[in-house]
């Protein structure tokens, strides 16, 4: 089992809609997330971080984090062309050195 | 400007030939890492380092060193490149605190060992 999984995509939506992006994680005592924006060719961008269950919401984005479900997913609301990239989950496992383990990402095209 | 800084951008290499990539931070960052990704296989690390003198291996070490002398640098060291490194690495770093551990990516560096 990864321990970091993301569905590879493409994710394709209309312009205007809302994407949503899925991440679920192995190691239950993790503790913080992220999620990363990288377009094709750049480095990843930090987007959103949530340490907490529930909803953090950063203009037209929203991370969810349930813990009891091990999962965290990214809403982006209002999708534009822009938009279109891979999205890279990542979460701060227990570890000793509590590494930061990335997902292979989900690559997110929003259609005009 | 804030920023992390890797040199060079891109490399094309011969197998076995010494190489050294920079990576300086202006952010007085205490975390650095480095990670190659490939496709299909996502960000892997390679070495991390908590602070200066202090590193310790990552994912994927094997056939890379580090050192870390200073705060601002985190050079990554491939003393004899094989085919198999031949990848996109990025350095990153993060700052102390509550906000730790969200990193501050390099814009990469393209290398090519033949």
């Amino acid at each position: 089992q990864k321990e970091v999984e993301q569905n590879s995509g493409p994710l394709s939506v209309p312009e205007g809609a809302i994407a949503s992006l899925n991440c679920t994680y192995s190691d239950r005592g993790s503790q913080s997330f992220f999620w990363y924006r990288q377009y094709s060719g750049k480095s990843p961008e930090l987007i959103m971080s949530i340490y907490s269950n529930g909803d953090k919401e950063d203009g037209r984005f929203t991370a969810q984090l349930n813990k009891a479900s091990q999962y965290v997913s990214l809403l982006i609301r209002d999708s534009q062309p822009s938009d279109s990239a891979t999205y890279l989950c990542a979460v701060r496992g227990s570890g000793g050195y509590q590494k930061v383990t990335f997902g292979t990402g989900t690559k997110l095209q929003v259609i005009p | 400007e804030a920023q992390v800084t890797q040199n060079p951008r891109y490399l094309i290499t011969v197998t076995g030939k010494k190489l050294t990539v920079t990576c300086s931070q202006n952010m007085n960052h205490e975390y650095m890492s480095w990670y190659r990704q490939d496709p299909g296989l996502g960000l892997r690390q390679i070495y991390y380092s908590m602070n200066v003198e202090v590193t310790d291996k990552g994912d994927v070490p094997e056939g890379y060193k580090v050192s870390r002398k200073e705060k601002r640098n985190f050079p990554l060291i491939l003393e004899s490149p094989s085919p198999n490194q031949t990848s996109l690495y990025f350095c990153a770093s993060s700052p102390p605190g509550a906000t730790s551990y969200e990193q501050y990516f390099g814009p990469g560096t393209r290398l090519t060992v033949t």
